[in-house]
């Protein structure tokens, strides 16, 4: 079956700006979950969404958001760009974790965010 | 606070050598740990998880809650193994993926 996509596959914005990135989980799978990846940070938790609700959130600023559509796809927002922000986004999804023996997480390729 | 540690940015062996890529946790509770890998423009992916106890690709992780530690070992490297391994810790009751910094694991010909 196919992967987690996520699109646009690249982006470049400027200070300031907003943008939205996209996530469609693996077919069946409810849970999405994003994340941050810098060179100097690592990869960090954003928030995780499952049946249109966030269920937890990471300590990123108010200006991170995301939601959460009835077919599972996501989105999430970044308003007011700071050069900061330049970052590989990954999402992530998986089944409801009813049996975490066997749950996992697929990611997605990411979405390589360059602010200038 | 949850915390993963992997001490090596950078690890460099030979063909058939054996290999151990570090990883501490600092968890208050029972930890659930992966470790994940991402080859060369490849997505990130697990490797495997230490409740499954199982080998993939010849690699192994044992948790020792003694020295909250979940060691990736394989004893004899193959040059396909070269990439970046990221240890993880699964925050209980979520699907929050606490990661640490990774090790870009090359194996030398």
């Amino acid at each position: 079956k196919a992967g987690v996509t996520q699109t646009p596959r690249y982006l470049i914005k400027t200070r300031g700006q907003q943008v939205t990135l996209s996530c469609s989980p693996i077919s069946g799978h409810r849970s999405v979950s994003w994340y941050q990846q810098t060179p100097g940070q690592g990869l960090q938790f954003l928030f995780e969404y499952f049946s249109e609700t966030q269920r937890n959130k990471g300590n990123f600023p108010g200006r991170f958001s995301g939601r959460q559509f009835s077919n599972s796809r996501s989105e999430m927002n970044v308003s007011t760009l700071e050069l900061g922000d330049s970052a590989l986004y990954l999402c992530a999804s998986s089944h409801n974790r009813v049996d975490s023996s066997t749950d996992t997480q697929y990611f997605g390729p990411g979405t390589r965010l360059t602010v200038l | 606070a949850q915390r993963v540690t992997q001490p090596e940015k950078l690890l460099s062996v030979f063909k058939g050598a054996p290999v151990e890529l570090k990883c501490n946790y600092s968890y208050s509770g029972s930890p659930e740990l992966f470790w994940y890998v991402q080859y060369s423009r490849q997505r990130l992916q697990l490797l495997l998880r230490h409740i499954s106890r199982e080998s993939i690709k010849g690699f192994t992780a044992d948790l020792n809650k003694g020295e909250t530690s979940f060691h990736l070992k394989k004893p004899f490297a193959q040059e396909e193994d070269s990439a970046m391994y990221y240890c993880a810790l699964l925050q209980g009751g979520s699907e929050k993926l606490v990661f640490g910094k990774g090790t870009k694991l090359t194996v030398n010909p």
